[in-house]
């Protein structure tokens, strides 16, 4: 177990709703990333947060938003969502920085109708 | 063209054979990489880091070729329990984000 955990694992939501989902960082762990996979795709990333604060930004709409606590803890949060936010999204958290390996959590698989 | 590409597969390899997948990435700023592996509806999970020296961990070896701009994996002895998909990933130099290929399929077969 890489001490990642996710919640909740599966939500469904109908689209134009907004949906919170939750992550416990590994402990020792300060870098937060998030990512949306697709089906048959790999991962893609959302952003990531270090020390509460967003640290970098993949191409997704500012519909998606992130938090990050000071125990490490994040959220991300999708606002209006769309049929095409269906996807795993997951929580990666390593060390300072983010150069080195992360460690995922299980993910929540996430069903907009 | 995507900044990792991986041949998507499947692979339909027979137990005890020998697999290898290749990895290229397109952004020569690329600094670090690693092998994932993620079974069905599962989190990635590190499979192994992998250095311009190669390295090896058991049945699987890594290379990474940065003139080429390729990184390898080498399953020796499959076995069943290898069937998974394994990502390749590359952290860009000065960024911190993981560019993940889209995977290869690899099925072990009894």
């Amino acid at each position: 177990e890489t001490g990642v955990t996710q919640s909740p694992t599966h939500l469904i939501k109908t689209r134009g709703q907004q949906v919170t989902l939750r992550c416990s960082s590994q402990s020792g762990h300060n870098t937060v990333s998030w990512y949306q996979q697709a089906l048959g795709q790999g991962p893609q990333f959302i952003f990531q947060y270090y020390r509460e604060e967003e640290n970098g930004r993949g191409n997704f709409p500012p519909r998606f938003s992130g938090l990050q606590f000071p125990n490490y803890s994040s959220e991300l949060n999708v606002n209006a969502l769309e049929l095409d936010d269906s996807a795993l999204y997951l929580c990666a958290s390593s060390p300072t920085g983010g150069f080195t390996e992360a460690f995922f959590g299980q993910g929540t698989r996430l069903t907009v109708v | 063209r995507k900044e990792v590409e991986q041949d998507p597969g499947p692979f339909n390899v027979p137990e005890g054979a020998t697999v290898a997948f290749n990895c290229t990435y397109s952004n020569s700023a690329s600094q670090s990489f690693f092998w994932y592996r993620q079974d069905c509806r599962k989190e990635p999970k590190l499979l192994m880091s992998v250095y311009s020296s190669g390295n090896e961990d058991g049945r699987f070896t890594a290379q990474l070729n940065r003139a080429s701009q390729y990184i390898s994996l080498l399953i020796r002895d499959s076995k069943l329990s290898d069937s998974a998909t394994y990502l390749c990933v590359v952290i860009r130099r000065g960024t911190y984000k993981y560019i993940f290929g889209t995977g290869t399929r690899l099925k072990v077969l009894a």
